[in-house]
């Protein structure tokens, strides 16, 4: 079956440490995205990247940083530069991230909680 | 710079009913508009995606329309069921290459 796997699905961090959210599709999709999701409010861009070893960044990219070595990988490392990482995460795909976009993805994602 | 509005926050409806949820936007040079829905603690679930030349898109009990001019989307769900109970999102994609959310609608149907 062709979808979006992340992992963990619950991921538990003491403050000041880096971690690394996995985020693996094959949907042969050119596209793909990271969100944050926090309680109450929409989701929000935090890193996308439209084609191998490329990205760019979202509205709140300070304090993340991504890479994609791989059509099919896209992970997001969280900083200790992050202020409030705490969080619902979100990956997300598409065929083109070009103009006029098409329809996204989402894949399960993976609850963060740094204490 | 895209801003989308979802009203109500909340919703809740007997059984049955049909219902509409609403989607505004600020910035009409939208590409296209897609919905979703999300069950908690869960990812979202595309539901339908309207592209800007599009008027309405339908999807079994789902029809959603879209109204550039107005800057409104609206998601029209027939003869609601307990199992439609979720968070309804709506987002845009604008010229800014990046897809717009509002923050939802939870939506609960009593049986």
């Amino acid at each position: 079956d062709g979808g979006i796997t992340q992992s963990p699905k619950y991921l538990f961090r003491k403050e000041g440490q880096n971690v690394t959210l996995s985020c693996e599709q094959n949907l042969n999709h050119d596209a793909m995205y990271w969100y944050r999701q926090d309680p109450g409010q929409g989701l929000r861009l935090i890193y996308y990247s439209q084609i191998v070893n490329d990205f760019q960044k979202g509205d709140i990219a300070e304090g993340y940083s991504v890479s994609r070595e791989k059509k099919e990988s896209f992970p997001l490392t969280v900083t200790s530069a992050q202020k409030n990482p705490t969080a619902f995460y979100l990956c997300a795909s598409s065929i083109t991230g070009g103009q006029g976009g098409l329809e996204q993805y989402f894949g399960p994602g993976t609850r963060l909680t740094v204490t | 710079k895209q801003e989308v509005t979802q009203i109500p926050a909340a919703l809740s409806v007997p059984e049955g009913e049909n219902l509409v949820l609403n989607c505004s936007f600020t910035d009409s040079a939208i590409y296209n508009l897609q919905w979703f829905r999300q069950d908690p603690g869960k990812g979202l679930t595309s539901l339908l995606l309207i592209q800007s030349s599009q008027r309405e898109q339908t999807s079994g009990r789902l029809n959603a329309s879209l109204d550039k001019s107005s800057g409104r989307s609206t998601l029209y769900i027939a003869a609601s069921q307990p199992g439609d109970s979720a968070t309804y999102l709506c987002a845009g994609w604008s010229a800014a290459r990046q897809l717009t959310f509002g923050s939802g609608t939870q939506l609960t149907v009593l049986p």
